[in-house]
């Protein structure tokens, strides 16, 4: 398997507050992405990164900011969460040097925004 | 505009029942297109690419085959532990840093 952990797997905040999720990697790979998932919308990206300080936007990249400051964490962050943003986050990593469609996914983290 | 079309959106079978499911895409120059099982609880996993109509990959009871505008997922005699959702994905145009994903087919296969 790959190593990418996720954290925190669960979380329960109130409207407003501010979160990050965390991703962490060991296996050295270039690119990391954020996916959100929710029913009837399938996998939606979020942001992605293909190097330390270099990321990009996704699909659904309004209220969310991310940061990569070593090549193994890529930090998702929610300046201000909203209930919209209730969802199941999922990292993936690709292809040591490349993204070739190839990803590997973490476990998830649920966020529940009340 | 969706990229990706996945049908059925959930599909019962009973165990050795074969079938297959159906993700037909609408961009041009197709740079791959990808194949991933999920698990309830879980994050996606990688099965198959195919990068060219005709091209077919197989994997224990699975082969996934591609044409011009869509490529199936052939399950061959089914047992209860394919149950899982299958997900397919392409990249658009500007490249597979941003993979679209259909919504995926629940499958569900009863013993």
């Amino acid at each position: 398997d790959a190593g990418i952990t996720q954290s925190p797997r669960h979380k329960v905040t109130e409207t407003g507050t501010p979160v990050t999720l965390r991703c962490h990697q060991t296996e050295n790979h270039r690119y990391m992405y954020w996916y959100r998932q929710d029913p009837g919308h399938g996998l939606r990206l979020i942001h992605y990164s293909y190097g330390v300080k270099d990321t990009d936007k996704g699909e659904v990249s309004d209220g969310y900011s991310v940061s990569r400051s070593k090549t193994e964490d890529f930090l998702l962050t929610l300046e201000s969460a909203t209930s919209s943003q209730t969802s199941v986050y999922f990292c993936a990593i690709s292809g040591a040097g490349q993204s070739d469609g190839e990803l590997f996914f973490g476990e998830g983290s649920r966020l529940t925004v009340l | 505009e969706d990229q990706v079309t996945q049908s059925p959106e959930a599909l019962r079978l009973q165990e050795g029942e074969s079938s297959s499911l159906n993700c037909s895409y609408t961009v041009s120059g197709l740079r791959g297109l990808f194949w991933y099982r999920q698990d309830p609880g879980k994050g996606p996993e990688f099965l198959f690419t195919l990068y060219s109509a005709g091209e077919e990959k197989e994997k224990e009871r699975l082969k996934a085959t591609l044409t011009k505008k869509e490529s199936f997922l052939h399950i061959t005699a089914p047992k209860p532990e394919d149950s899982a959702t299958y997900l397919c994905a392409v990249p658009p145009q500007g490249g597979s840093e941003k993979l679209v994903f259909g919504k995926g087919t629940k499958l569900t296969v009863n013993p």
